[in-house]
């Protein structure tokens, strides 16, 4: 599993409350990502860290905010849920720079009523 | 940005026939192309990657075509098993981008 645990694993809100999803990894991995996957849409990156405090939007970011504060962790935040972010959010890390593969979380699903 | 369309949505094969998933891809400069596989409630896991440099990487009984001039690739899985029922989902980049684009993905069926 690549030392990757995402917290919480299971998530019901109401729109308009925020939300924290966290990623902690235990190997020192410089790269982590945010995915969400819905059907019909695969698996979409909505943010990345190439390390402490560096971070990037990816193609559906609006509506996200991330941290990254120490290696070990990527925060990822909807200041105010609404029901098109109700989905499963995917952590992901990649190894290294010579590295291509993505390994994967077990996945955090977020229901927003 | 990229843009990857994968087909088909839904397949259905026979034990031990042979399954095609077929991918395009829009960004010319896309050089990496791997092909992720997710079972039933699991995590998505890498089952085999190409960068452009090739035109064809087999592994076991999976292989993974590409043909950069038309920018489409495939995953070619043999003899299937039904262990290979699952939702596999292609994917495509820059090697120097972290952006990775997914397309929808394609649910297998192996019918025993």
């Amino acid at each position: 599993d690549a030392g990757i645990t995402q917290s919480p694993r299971h998530k019901v809100t109401e729109t308009g409350t925020p939300v924290t999803l966290r990623c902690h990894q235990t190997e020192n991995h410089r790269y982590m990502y945010w995915y969400r996957q819905d059907p019909g849409h695969g698996l979409r990156l909505i943010h990345y860290s190439y390390g402490v405090k560096d971070t990037d939007k990816g193609e559906v970011s609006d509506g996200y905010s991330v941290s990254r504060s120490k290696t070990e962790d990527f925060l990822l935040t909807l200041e105010s849920a609404t029901s098109s972010q109700t989905s499963v959010y995917f952590c992901a890390i990649r190894a290294g720079q010579g590295a291509g593969e993505l390994f994967f979380g077990e996945g955090s699903r977020l229901t927003v009523l | 940005g990229e843009n990857v369309e994968q087909h088909p949505s839904t397949l259905s094969v026979q034990e031990g026939d042979s399954a095609v998933i077929k991918c395009t891809y829009s960004d010319s400069a896309s050089n990496y192309f791997p092909w992720y596989k997710q079972e039933l409630g699991k995590r998505p896991q890498l089952i085999i990657d190409i960068r452009s440099n090739v035109g064809e990487k087999k592994d076991q009984r999976i292989a993974v075509t590409l043909n950069k001039t038309a920018k489409h690739f495939s995953l070619h899985i043999t003899e299937t098993q039904p262990e290979d029922s699952a939702v596999y989902f292609c994917a495509a980049k820059d090697w120097g981008n972290e952006k990775l684009t997914f397309g929808t993905g394609t649910r297998l069926t192996i019918i025993p």
